[in-house]
């Protein structure tokens, strides 16, 4: 079916070290890959994106790898700062053709210990 | 550029209440997406625009929600009657046609008490 999802629901890392967030999705004619990172009281913020002719893509401090063949999308943050603490969730369009449709998972809480 | 406006930030409302929620999309995005997040869950699509036409609303309760999107630009999203289970943060989300993705805007907190 339509879904997406992640392994868990929070994650706790120090200050300092690299984090990782995982994600399954179902649909394998999904074409594109979004994670987004929501603070509290405020809407989801796109934070990277990879197409599914790509299985790595790299931004400041995130790299998203994608791995088709076991329908898996992880987000890596490295040297996790205090504001990077937020609600990531992946999504993926599940309409490749014409306008996006974009299905989220249902989140990961990461937390940053001082 | 500017952001998606939405309005109001918060609305308390009893069950059986009407609402109506307003989005202001960025300016030539042709794509429209009103959604529905409830605590603790991903945000779930409730009604996709193109331009001013619907694309896609499956999953909206049109027993209950109606959108419009007037001239393709704003939208508003209403429910009538509300019932507790709706009570949620409504999202509103634009995009350029067949580019990708979506700014979201900060979103309406509706509390049905």
């Amino acid at each position: 079916g339509e879904s997406v999802g992640l392994h868990l629901p929070t994650l706790s890392v120090q200050e300092g070290d690299n984090s990782i967030i995982n994600c399954a999705y179902s649909n394998s004619a999904s074409d594109y890959f979004i994670w987004y990172k929501q603070e509290s009281g405020k809407g989801p913020q796109f934070i990277i994106d990879i197409r599914s002719n790509m299985d790595k893509r790299q931004g400041q401090r995130v790299t998203v790898l994608l791995n088709k063949t076991v329908k898996h999308l992880s987000l890596q943050i490295a040297a996790t700062q205090p504001g990077d603490s937020a609600v990531y969730f992946c999504a993926e369009n599940i309409s490749p053709q014409g306008a996006q449709k974009l299905v989220f998972g249902q989140g990961t809480r990461l937390t940053i210990n001082p | 550029e500017a952001g998606v406006a939405q309005s109001p930030r918060y609305k308390i409302i009893e069950k059986r209440q009407s609402v109506a929620f307003w989005c202001n999309p960025i300016s030539g995005h042709a794509t429209l997406y009103w959604y529905q997040q409830i605590l603790g869950q991903g945000p779930k699509l409730l009604i996709q625009f193109q331009n001013n036409g619907v694309v896609d609303d499956s999953q909206l309760p049109k027993d209950r929600f109606s959108a419009e999107r007037l001239k393709g630009v704003d939208s508003t999203l209403k429910i009538q009657p509300a019932k507790l289970e709706d009570s949620a943060v409504y999202l509103c989300a634009s995009s350029p046609t067949l580019d990708y993705g979506y700014t979201f805007g900060s979103g309406t907190r509706l509390t049905v008490v």
